[in-house]
């Protein structure tokens, strides 16, 4: 079974830190992606991946980076958190147009 | 990039056969069709994928016209706990092995007893 691990279930920030939330996979997967999930608002892509080689926006990249130094890990980094970055943060990976979902993270920012 | 349409919500009771349609007008020859189920506080979960005609499986069934502008998805006898949210995906597969998947908003299902 494919397993896409994402390192915390629930995290609490203060306004203005620098948050890393991370996302490992161990399928060997190119592509992997960031999803940010607010209610009634459905999954909004933040930024997606190709190996290490390709980091491109996705349609709400403002207020995030992401970084893939190697290819089983692509991490999310909110450069200053703010309260409306509250939300759920769902990692996906996959090797074609079928994705594999980690169990997300909760963040809350006070 | 091809964009989906869903109608926001069905209801149904259990035993019936539920079938949610979507519109996928700006589909490309390459794209596959995938449809994923959303229970809360989880992470979306793969439920079936298509490419044209019709595709079965354990759970579900999904339907795909000539045309490939739409889908369907049917599941067959809903029970309780088939109550979740269902999203339709049409694949962008861009020219360097790359996908972009952009989720629609999904169609909201209640199964009631």
């Amino acid at each position: 079974d494919v397993k896409v691990t994402q390192s915390s279930r629930y995290l609490v920030k203060r306004t203005g830190e620098k948050v890393f939330l991370e996302c490992v996979q161990d399928m060997d997967h190119e592509n992997m992606f960031w999803y940010r999930q607010d209610p009634g608002l459905g999954l909004r892509l933040i930024y997606f991946s190709y190996d290490v080689k390709m980091k491109e926006k996705g349609d709400i990249p403002e207020g995030y980076s992401v970084s893939r130094e190697k290819k089983e890990r692509f991490s999310l980094i909110l450069e200053s958190a703010s309260t409306n970055q509250t939300s759920m943060y769902l990692c996906a990976s996959s090797p074609g147009p079928k994705l594999f979902f980690g169990s997300g993270t909760q963040l809350s920012v006070l | 990039l091809a964009k989906t349409t869903q109608p926001i919500s069905m209801d149904s009771y259990e035993g019936q056969e539920v079938n949610i349609t979507c519109s996928h007008n700006n589909i490309a020859t390459n794209d596959y069709i995938t449809w994923y189920q959303q229970f809360p506080s989880q992470g979306p979960r793969f439920i079936i994928q298509g490419y044209k005609t019709k595709v079965t499986n354990e759970v579900a069934s999904l339907f795909i016209p000539a045309d490939r502008k739409s889908s369907t998805l049917s599941l067959p006898r809903v029970s309780l706990s088939d109550t979740a949210v269902y999203y339709c995906l049409v694949g962008d597969e861009r020219g360097d092995s790359s996908y972009k998947l952009i989720f629609g908003s999904g169609t909201r299902l209640l199964v009631r007893p």
